[in-house]
């Protein structure tokens, strides 16, 4: 059974930092490639980021582009969003999802003073 | 960017009725066109993929068509457990990007 696990949400304030990291299991990790989508308080949903199973190729919305990385371990079956330069607006459910077929719980990080 | 419109935002539907959302490209996404149901607290669910393959486990009910710009999702002999908000998405090109929603609720 595929799941997927995020983690690493939480508070922080505009201009800080955070890194998630979605766990993954019940696939070939390394074989896939990964999305992070987000979702703000009662809007809609907003892809993120893009990486490729070796991660040779990574693409980004401009909304996050230079703030930032995607990234994967595929030793450990984990995939990751460093987040930088938090703003107000980056207040979202941040999903990690395979192929978008599977999706995670989400995990909440909200950025404010 | 190509930008995906739904229509319409939100619908009111009796238990029992067939319903019809729509969704629009601003360019040509061939059949790379996908369709999710939400429900509040929870992740998306994948209903749809290539406009009208039906996703493993997802009920017949829900059906999908449409090529190039225009599509369609329809949902036969609605169900409690189908009122939520859906969403398509194209997968042509990146960034990829979602409608804005539809959410059907119940009359």
């Amino acid at each position: 059974e595929v799941q997927l696990v995020e983690s690493g949400g939480g508070l922080v304030q505009p201009g800080g930092s955070l890194r998630l990291s979605c766990a993954a299991s019940g696939f070939i990790f390394s074989s896939y490639s990964m999305n992070w989508v987000r979702q703000a308080p009662g809007k809609g949903l907003e892809w993120v980021s893009y990486i490729s199973s070796s991660s040779s190729t990574i693409y980004y919305a401009d909304s996050v582009k230079g703030r930032f990385t995607i990234s994967r371990d595929n030793a450990k079956n984990s995939l990751y969003l460093q987040m930088n330069s938090l703003r107000d607006e980056d207040t979202a459910v941040y999903y990690c999802a395979l192929n978008f077929d599977y999706w995670g719980q989400g995990t909440l990080v909200t950025v404010s003073s | 960017d190509i930008q995906m419109t739904q229509s319409p935002s939100s619908l009111s539907a009796s238990v029992g009725d067939r319903v019809t959302i729509t969704c629009r490209a601003s360019q040509g996404i061939s059949n790379y066109l996908a369709w999710f149901q939400q429900k509040p607290g929870k992740a998306p669910k994948s209903l749809i993929y290539a406009a009208s393959s039906l996703q493993s486990g997802v009920p017949s009910k829900f059906s999908g068509s449409g090529s190039g710009t225009d599509f369609t999702l329809t949902i036969s002999s609605l169900q409690p457990e189908d009122f939520a908000t859906y969403y398509c998405q194209q997968y042509h090109s990146y960034p990829i990007t979602f409608g804005q929603g539809t959410r059907l609720e119940i009359k």
